[in-house]
């Protein structure tokens, strides 16, 4: 049973272009979690998918951050016109039962590390 | 927002030595884990922690769940080398919309 795939695992942006993140959950996981992790810095919730549903979307930034996870194929985060800041480790997880559940295990992917120019 | 504080920051122990390490909270969570990053990789999870006063063992490794709610700890006995890493701790909320809570980490070095 695969793990959790992320793609591509480096990427190098312009100030200004779009980066499109992509995350493959678990086999029978309909959860999808996002998260970014700064250099020294522990990881910070940005936003909880199941399919064709954003769940909770309060740690994302309102402009230029979007996420969704269409019916078929892969969950993506979607940064618009990044900026300097915007460089970091993007790590998605993903779990069967959902937030409501205590005992949900989250499952991380290896990341992908954003390079803003 | 809920905060959780790991300190120090690094750890430097000798192959074979015990090591503890303490993450505290100004809140209550209900679930409480334990993560392990290595270098260019995410977290993989090594204990996770659902009831106050709960004692699990994972291997070497030993963790509890404080019994207000607002601390754990985790102990890693006689050390190796491939115990280097980041060490995070996390809580949860629980609820429709509860979200992991990371704390910063502590860095594991195991001088051989």
């Amino acid at each position: 049973n695969a793990g959790v795939m992320q793609n591509p695992r480096h990427l190098v942006r312009r100030r200004g272009q779009e980066a499109r993140l992509r995350c493959s959950p678990m086999k029978g996981h309909s959860h999808v979690y996002w998260y970014r992790q700064l250099p020294e810095e522990g990881l910070k919730f940005m936003v909880y998918l199941q399919k064709e549903n954003i769940i909770d979307e309060s740690g994302m930034p309102k402009e230029r951050f979007s996420a969704e996870f269409p019916k078929e194929g892969p969950s993506i985060l979607r940064i618009q016109q990044v900026v300097r800041g915007d460089s970091a480790a993007y790590f998605c997880a993903s779990s069967t039962l959902g937030a409501s559940s205590i005992t949900d295990t989250q499952y991380f992917g290896p990341g992908t590390r954003l390079t803003v120019l | 927002g809920q905060q959780l504080n790991q300190s120090p920051q690094s750890m430097f122990i000798q192959e074979g030595e015990d090591v503890s390490m303490n993450c505290t909270s100004s809140s209550i969570f209900n679930t409480w884990l334990w993560y392990k990053q290595d270098p260019g990789e995410g977290p993989v999870l090594l204990i996770a922690l659902y009831k106050a006063g709960e004692l699990t063992s994972n291997g070497r490794l030993t963790a509890q769940f404080g019994i207000t709610r607002k601390d754990s700890f985790l102990n890693i006995s006689a050390s190796i080398p491939s115990d280097v890493g980041i060490y995070f701790c996390a809580g949860r909320t629980t609820g429709a919309n509860s979200k992991l809570t990371f704390g910063k980490g502590i860095t594991l070095s195991v001088r051989p």
